[in-house]
């Protein structure tokens, strides 16, 4: 398996505009999450979805962020309209089974927003 | 929300040397995890645990749930170690994972 795939690697964006992360998780894996890392906050859990089900939305900012996953092999986290404090790494990973079991990351996705 | 915490924030060590790097924890937990962010910023899942002690290869986690607390030990360290090692617990409630702030290690030949 090629790991979990994300894309893209790095995104540079203006105030104001649409982004959209993608995410392939492990095939077999019923578990994605996103995460996004910054600086000052670390790693945090934004969302995580079970069986293509989101499960806990908790950890999403606000309102401009939304994610989906339509099928088992993808999934988006969509920000509209981005501002610069956005601007992090955003980690998809994903895991297999139920309770807490090893995660496997993504490369993870570099956003800046001027 | 469990508050993770880890100590040291930064660590240099020289190449050799034996490196111990804490996690404590607020809430009783399902499982905890090591995770290693390297330079490039990929982060490698290194341990699950629940109870006991787990080794692979120069590393060895432990965990004591009743303190609510857990180690992460290298041994003979390597320069190629230097990385970020990140302290991680999902809860008895649920799934989600509560991070650690970080230990930034250096190791130098």
């Amino acid at each position: 398996d090629a790991g979990v795939i994300q894309s893209p690697r790095h995104e540079v964006t203006e105030m104001g505009q649409e982004v959209t992360l993608r995410c392939k998780p492990i095939s077999g894996h019923d578990y994605l999450f996103w995460y996004r890392q910054t600086m000052m906050r670390g790693l945090e859990l934004l969302i995580y979805f079970n069986n293509n089900v989101p499960i806990d939305d908790s950890g999403m900012p606000e309102d401009r962020f939304s994610a989906k996953m339509p099928n088992a092999s993808f999934s988006t986290l969509k920000i509209q309209p981005s501002e610069p404090r956005d601007s992090a790494v955003y980690f998809c990973a994903s895991s297999s089974g139920s309770g807490a079991n090893v995660l496997t990351f993504g490369a993870g996705s570099r956003l800046t927003v001027l | 929300k469990n508050e993770v915490e880890q100590s040291p924030q930064n660590l240099t060590a020289q190449e050799g040397e034996f490196i111990t790097i804490n996690c404590s924890y607020s809430v009783g937990i399902s499982a905890l995890h090591w995770l290693q962010q390297h330079p490039g910023g990929g982060i490698v899942s290194l341990f699950m645990l629940s109870s006991g002690k787990k080794k692979h290869g120069r590393l060895i986690a432990t965990i004591n749930i009743q303190e609510k607390h857990s180690s992460l030990h290298i041994t003979a360290s390597h320069p190629r170690d230097s990385a970020v090692y990140i302290c991680a617990v999902s809860e008895d409630s649920g799934y989600a994972l509560n991070f650690g702030k970080g230990t930034s290690l250096l190791v130098t030949p």
